[in-house]
């Protein structure tokens, strides 16, 4: 079946500028997560929906970051006024079982 | 404060042999750990996972020992094949919060030459 799909695949923006970023997880997966790996870094934890409960947004990084998951399914990564240290791979992920997550292939956000 | 550390950032191994990559811990709330894999342009893709309360997960080539009381695990691949090169992540997660957010290391890049 259908793995989890992320566009844009690339995405190039001036430093000010707003950019959505679209999730579509697996069908039937109930939790959905993003995160981001800035150069020569780990994943790092943003966000995290489970079903209709209130998702966890203890690791958007500022109030510039926001994301929100319609219909349980398609999820939106948005960062409002981009600055350059926000160019990083965005992933995306999701599971049914919780604990293994399957990722997306990423978005690759480069501001100027 | 990295929670999750791989301090080895590259690995070389010999086709055919065994190759050993090694994650620590320092937060002891975590019991869900997790190996990843990624090639190039491409988003992590899941290997093989542990419990907290096994200390040994085996799949075909690859196997996980966990040992708590030091706070390691580590992955063996056995044998090394040369599609096993890509950067090798460790992950772990606090699952019974009920969140399995992941913490991430840093990775480790794995050469397998032919």
């Amino acid at each position: 079946g259908a793995g989890v799909s992320q566009s844009p695949s690339n995405k190039v923006t001036e430093k000010g500028k707003d950019v959505e970023l679209r999730c579509d997880p697996i069908s039937g997966h109930t939790a959905l997560y993003w995160y981001r790996q800035s150069l020569g870094q780990g994943l790092e934890f943003l966000i995290y929906f489970q079903g209709n409960s209130a998702p966890d947004k203890s690791g958007l990084p500022s109030d510039r970051f926001s994301a929100e998951r319609t219909g349980g399914s398609v999820s939106t990564l948005t960062i409002q006024r981009t600055q350059q240290e926000d160019s990083a791979v965005y992933l995306c992920a999701s599971s049914f079982h919780a604990e293994t997550q399957y990722f997306g292939p990423g978005t690759r956000l480069l501001v100027l | 404060d990295q929670q999750v550390k791989q301090n080895s950032p590259s690995l070389s191994v010999q086709e055919g042999r065994i190759s050993i990559l090694n994650c620590d811990y320092t937060n002891s709330m975590f019991d869900y750990f997790l190996w990843y894999k990624k090639y190039p342009a491409e988003g992590p893709t899941f290997l093989i996972s542990i419990s907290s309360i096994k200390d040994k997960n085996e799949d075909g080539r690859f196997t996980v020992f966990l040992n708590k009381s030091a706070k390691h695990l580590s992955l063996h691949i056995v044998p090394s094949q040369p599609g096993d090169s890509a950067v090798y992540f460790c992950a772990a997660s606090v699952a019974r919060a009920g969140s399995y957010q992941l913490t991430f290391g840093k990775g480790t890049k794995l050469s397998v030459i032919p």
